[in-house]
């Protein structure tokens, strides 16, 4: 079945360095979508990507479309403790739910 | 603006016994709904889903269904909870038809079977 595999499962980094996660997907996607979850909290929607090749920013975080469609990242410049938390990618196939990622947790230290 | 409900927030059951858990959505008509669980520390684990009233697709075989009563009312269920229920269950909706896919997720409820 379809399948969206996320890398890497855990990422620690001192505060102001960068971060990357990246999410492939084994079938075409429509679209991808990026969700960040606060420890603690529910999922919260950031960004939906669905041109192939497309990048949007949003301040310090950089989100990519694969040209394949199958593949997506997210970069963060300059980490801040604020920006701890689970990060989950989402991929639209041809069924009506997402299929997500299983998620990086990202930790800042200061 | 669109509201997600979900409740309780936290739930401690003990094993055998049964469950509801109730979702409602304010400020749309016709989202579709889906549950999900989240173990411990991992990733969001779809278990059902729905697109209209009565309308419920179940992605794993499991111990727990799922009922719409109502447009934008979701209902999860068991009849006997067993230990690998626990987990922290999220309520999500999206908009039906426009193309965006977008889910807005609820509080959560942290349930706990011992």
């Amino acid at each position: 079945g379809q399948q969206v595999m996320q890398i890497p499962q855990y990422q620690h980094v001192q505060e102001g360095e960068d971060f990357t996660t990246y999410c492939n997907s084994s079938t075409t996607l429509s679209n991808i979508q990026w969700y960040k979850q606060r420890p603690g909290g529910h999922p919260v929607f950031l960004i939906q990507l669905v041109k192939s090749g497309e990048v949007k920013k949003q301040k310090r975080l950089t989100f990519q479309f694969g040209e394949a469609k199958k593949n997506s990242s997210l970069h963060i410049t300059a980490t801040q403790t604020t920006d701890v938390g689970t990060y989950f990618c989402a991929g639209k196939g041809r069924r009506t739910a997402l299929i997500f990622g299983k998620g990086t947790t990202l930790s800042v230290s200061s | 603006s669109q509201t997600i409900h979900q409740w309780p927030a936290t739930l401690v059951q003990p094993v055998g016994s049964p469950l509801s858990l109730e979702c409602t959505v304010e400020g749309t008509s016709n989202p579709n709904l889906y549950w999900y669980r989240q173990a411990a520390g991992r990733g969001l684990q779809l278990l059902f889903y729905s697109v209209g009233i009565g309308q419920i697709s179940s992605e794993v075989p499991q111990n727990l269904s799922a009922s719409r009563p109502q447009d934008r009312q979701f209902i999860l269920s068991s009849k006997k909870l067993l230990l690998s229920d626990s987990g922290f269950y999220l309520c999500a909706w999206s908009v039906r038809g426009t193309g965006s896919y977008e889910q807005y997720f609820g509080p959560g409820t942290r349930l706990t079977v011992t």
